[in-house]
């Protein structure tokens, strides 16, 4: 499993606390992604970066928030904020031309307990 | 921007049948189309996708077709195997990007029974 890393596998995180999901990548991809996986919902986009330093909000950026002061990393912080935060989050790179491939990390499970 | 439904959201046949998985997508601009397959507890991967460029793609067992007229793509596995079971993926990119940010459909889970 090279390419693309998320850490931890499964995370637990208390009601009110902020956890931060890692994301690292050596593929010298330009454009980094994070989904939220829910069941019969699909992939749902919460935040992309197009280049270092920049960042956009996607479908449902409320409650969460990312930095990417490095190429290869693109952390997800999942706040307080963020009322149903049980879900598995999906981080993804790709070239970043156009209608070019995702490759995906093998996912963190998040569950508030 | 771009809306993708995807039917149906679960799928049952017997080994050896065909299954088709339909998309249809909102915006007329997108012109490319890729379908991902995730396996239970593993990461989505690339399976099969397609250009606007083209009607029909095929690998192997796995063939994707376009109707760019009516919006919508969809996929096709013959000779199905009990290890075809999963849940696919289909997309379309967000129009007017200028990199790859993908809408995703919702997901059919495919079991395929010995």
């Amino acid at each position: 499993d090279g390419g693309i890393t998320q850490s931890p596998k499964y995370l637990f995180r208390k009601e009110g606390q902020n956890v931060t999901l890692s994301c690292e990548q050596n593929l010298n991809h330009d454009a980094m992604y994070w989904y939220r996986q829910d069941p019969g919902q699909g992939l749902r986009l919460i935040y992309y970066s197009q280049i270092v330093n920049d960042f956009q909000k996607g479908d449902i950026a409320e409650g969460y928030s990312v930095s990417r002061e490095k190429k290869e990393s693109f952390p997800l912080t999942v706040t307080s904020a963020q009322k149903n935060p049980t879900a598995f989050y999906l981080c993804a790179s790709s070239i970043g031309r156009r209608n070019t491939e995702a490759f995906f990390g093998q996912g963190t499970r998040l569950t508030v307990v | 921007g771009e809306n993708v439904e995807q039917h149906p959201s679960t799928l049952s046949v017997q080994e050896g049948d065909s299954a088709v998985i339909k998309c249809t997508y909102s915006d007329s601009a997108s012109n490319y189309f890729p379908w991902y397959k995730q396996e239970l507890g593993k990461r989505p991967q690339l399976i099969i996708d397609i250009r606007s460029n083209v009607g029909e793609k095929k690998d192997q067992r796995i063939a994707v077709t376009l109707n760019k007229t009516a919006k919508h793509f969809s996929l096709h596995i013959t000779e199905t195997q009990p290890e075809d079971s999963a849940v696919y993926f289909c997309a379309a990119p967000v129009g007017g990007t200028s990199y790859g940010k993908l809408t995703f459909g919702q997901g059919t889970i495919l079991t395929v029974h010995p």
